[in-house]
């Protein structure tokens, strides 16, 4: 079964800070990894995937996440906060195609989720 | 391009009560996934449509259901409600078989 697990509820940076948001993710095949954000009262927004390409993955808004095997993670981060990154982040993981079929496939399975706050 | 879209934004019922949520995936997607976000318990998986059938379905019992019409739009209906039914519920969508899901500003759903 896939599981996620982020590390640290609560995160709290100040503005121009760098930010690292951790995820360790279980899975039994190759896993896509993902984070999404949620800001107050809104769904979610993909920031980055991590589809067995490059183990670097850049996207939306500056951050960023690397793929590490041996450790089993994938953690978020940003070189410098801003007050607008204020917000809480979900990382997620799910079935790649070659595992289709099963009772994971087709899911994502998400962390417990990281609120981040930025202060001035 | 039009994103996920989602109705209603809030519904507020009464225990026991039947709801009907609404979503509409992104254009030329055929999956729809939903999830139901509750406090203190996360995103949690609840279903998969495709091409108008069920596909998975998460650890939720029967009365949660749903059903994907030919637009590939989707409803998700929730029979006799219980007072942990309140949460947000979000609905995605993407291409089949590929894993990168859309998601939608969700339906806001109190019980009381």
């Amino acid at each position: 079964a896939q599981s996620v697990t982020q590390l640290g509820s609560h995160v709290s940076v100040s503005e121009g800070a760098l930010v690292l948001l951790r995820c360790n993710y279980s899975s039994s095949v190759p896993p896509y990894l993902f984070w999404y954000v949620q800001y107050p009262n809104q769904g979610l927004q993909l920031l980055l995937k991590y589809t067995s390409a490059a183990t670097l993955v850049k996207g939306i808004n500056g951050f960023e996440a690397e793929f590490k095997k041996s450790e089993t993670s994938f953690h978020l981060t940003k070189p410098s906060a801003h007050m607008s990154d204020a917000a809480e982040y979900f990382c997620a993981v799910s079935d790649s195609p070659v595992g289709a079929g099963g009772t994971s496939y087709g899911k994502l399975t998400f962390g417990q989720g990281t609120i981040l706050t930025v202060h001035p | 391009e039009a994103g996920v879209t989602q109705s209603p934004t809030h519904l507020i019922k009464t225990r026991g009560q039947q709801v009907t949520l609404r979503c509409s995936p992104i254009s030329g997607h055929t999956s729809v996934y939903w999830y139901q976000q509750a406090l203190g318990l996360g995103l949690q998986f609840l279903l998969w449509y495709d091409e108008g059938e069920e596909r998975n379905r998460g650890n939720f019992p029967p009365r949660f259901s749903g059903r994907q019409f030919p637009n590939y739009s989707s409803e998700l209906n929730v029979n006799a409600l219980e007072l942990e039914d309140s949460a947000l519920y979000l609905c995605a969508s993407s291409p089949y078989l590929r894993t990168t899901q859309y998601f939608g500003p969700g339906t806001r759903l109190t019980v009381l």
